[in-house]
């Protein structure tokens, strides 16, 4: 079964302070792609950042970087220089035939 | 303009009623989907459709009924509304090749009460 495990329902951080948000996943597949979103109290849900899992190279996108871990199956967001506007969920997402969702973090960033 | 729109964005309605929740994309995607966020925001997949054909049918009851008259609009409609249908439900598009992001509506809040 596909699945993807975010083991932190909620953090988090002081502004300006960097902040790393967990995510796991199962596939037996070997070509895929994984995101995170942000939804923010807007409900609006949002790709912060996109990762080919053929690539070994980390995506990074301004303050939003990831360290991908294909061996073992993780796919971590860093977020540095926080700030209040990235009070929000995140989500992590898997795709196969369809958007495999985590069940979210929940960050707020404190001033 | 709007990639994913939906209409409503918020329904308040009697348990028992029957209503449908619209969505549109201008962004020439194949693929189209309904999500259900529930109080705990955990996203779960109802419906997929790709090209107007269902591909995807997740264990929902059949008082959910999507509709696609053509590629860039699946509505969604509801049957005999109950408590538990509560949520805030999400349509999305993508072009449906699996490095392409999906790109969400702004959201229905649905209220039975």
């Amino acid at each position: 079964a596909q699945t993807v495990t975010q083991s932190q329902p909620e953090m988090s951080v002081q502004e300006a302070e960097t902040v790393t948000l967990s995510c796991t996943y199962d596939t037996s597949e070997n070509n895929y792609y994984l995101f995170w979103y942000k939804q923010p109290p807007s409900r609006q849900m949002i790709l912060v950042i996109r990762q080919e899992a053929y690539k070994q190279q980390n995506a990074t996108e301004n303050r939003f970087s990831v360290n991908f871990q294909k061996a073992a199956k993780s796919f971590s967001l860093k977020i540095s220089d926080s700030q209040l506007g990235d009070t929000a969920m995140y989500f992590c997402a898997w795709t196969g035939n369809q958007f495999y969702f985590g069940t979210g973090t929940s960050l707020t960033v404190i001033p | 303009d709007t990639a994913v729109s939906q209409t409503p964005k918020y329904l308040v309605t009697q348990m028992g009623n029957d209503k449908s929740i619209k969505c549109e994309q201008n962004l020439g995607h194949d693929t189209m989907y309904w999500y259900k966020q529930d109080s705990k925001k955990f996203l779960k997949i109802m419906f997929s459709y790709n090209n107007k054909e269902l591909i995807i049918n997740e264990t929902v009851p059949n008082r959910f009924s999507p509709k696609s008259p053509d590629k860039a609009h699946l509505n969604l409609h509801i049957n005999s509304l109950e408590l538990g249908d509560s949520a805030v439900y999400f349509c999305a598009s993508s072009q449906g090749d699996r490095n392409t992001e999906a790109f969400f509506g702004q959201g229905t809040r649905l209220t039975v009460v």
